[in-house]
């Protein structure tokens, strides 16, 4: 089966622009959890969705952030506008059910906000 | 909040030789602990977790301990091979809140052959 995929693999964006984000799960997984990675930190939760429900956003770091999964299938991360400190590696993941600690990860978005 | 950290950021063993990355956590109340590797240009790879309940579980060439007392955390890597070259991060999970992992910011593993 195909694994979670992710594009781009690289953006680079001047700050105030808006850069979108796609994650494509696994199929069948209900699950789909939104991560980043600043560099050289840890990799932090930003939001969860179960199916097209956000299930906790928590993460996210403030209103320019907007993530959506219509339909239950793929999701989009948008950054509108980015600022500098936005530059980090974003992860998608997925899974089947909750509670699991096996969650299947997505080779990442690495954008750069110049 | 949640407080994941390793105690180095670096590790470097020799082909053959066994490995041992570190990590402390700060809650408590955690139901799960999990090691992830990631290797370059992909995404973090479950590898093996521990219940809350448990001090000690093995996998192939890979034995996690938990230290509850010491809120300590390990993942021993047996025969270290030139694959298990990357970046290794620790984890904790309340367990019954769907997945929301508090990550550690990860050890850089290097083999040498």
């Amino acid at each position: 089966e195909a694994g979670v995929t992710q594009f781009p693999s690289h953006s680079v964006i001047e700050k105030g622009q808006t850069v979108t984000l796609r994650c494509d799960p696994i199929s069948g997984h209900d699950n789909l959890y939104w991560y980043r990675r600043v560099m050289g930190k840890e990799i932090k939760f930003l939001l969860h969705f179960v199916k097209e429900s956000k299930q906790d956003e928590s993460g996210m770091p403030n209103n320019r952030f907007l993530a959506e999964r219509t339909g239950g299938t793929y999701s989009t991360l948008k950054v509108q506008p980015a600022e500098l400190e936005d530059s980090g590696v974003y992860f998608c993941a997925s899974s089947r059910r909750r509670g699991t600690t096996e969650a299947f990860f997505g080779q990442g978005t690495r954008l750069t906000v110049v | 909040g949640e407080s994941v950290g390793l105690h180095l950021p670096t590790l470097s063993v020799q082909e053959g030789d066994n490995s041992i990355i570190n990590c402390a956590y700060s809650n408590s109340a955690s139901d799960y602990f999990i090691w992830y590797k990631q290797e370059s240009g992909k995404g973090p790879q479950f590898i093996i977790d521990i219940r809350s309940n448990m001090d000690k579980r093995q996998g192939q060439r890979v034995t996690v301990l938990l230290n509850k007392t010491v809120k300590h955390l390990s993942l021993q890597i047996a025969a270290t091979q030139p694959g298990d070259s990357a970046v290794y991060f620790c984890a904790e999970s309340p367990g019954d809140t769907g997945n929301q992992f508090y990550f550690g910011t990860g050890t850089s593993l290097t083999v040498i052959p």
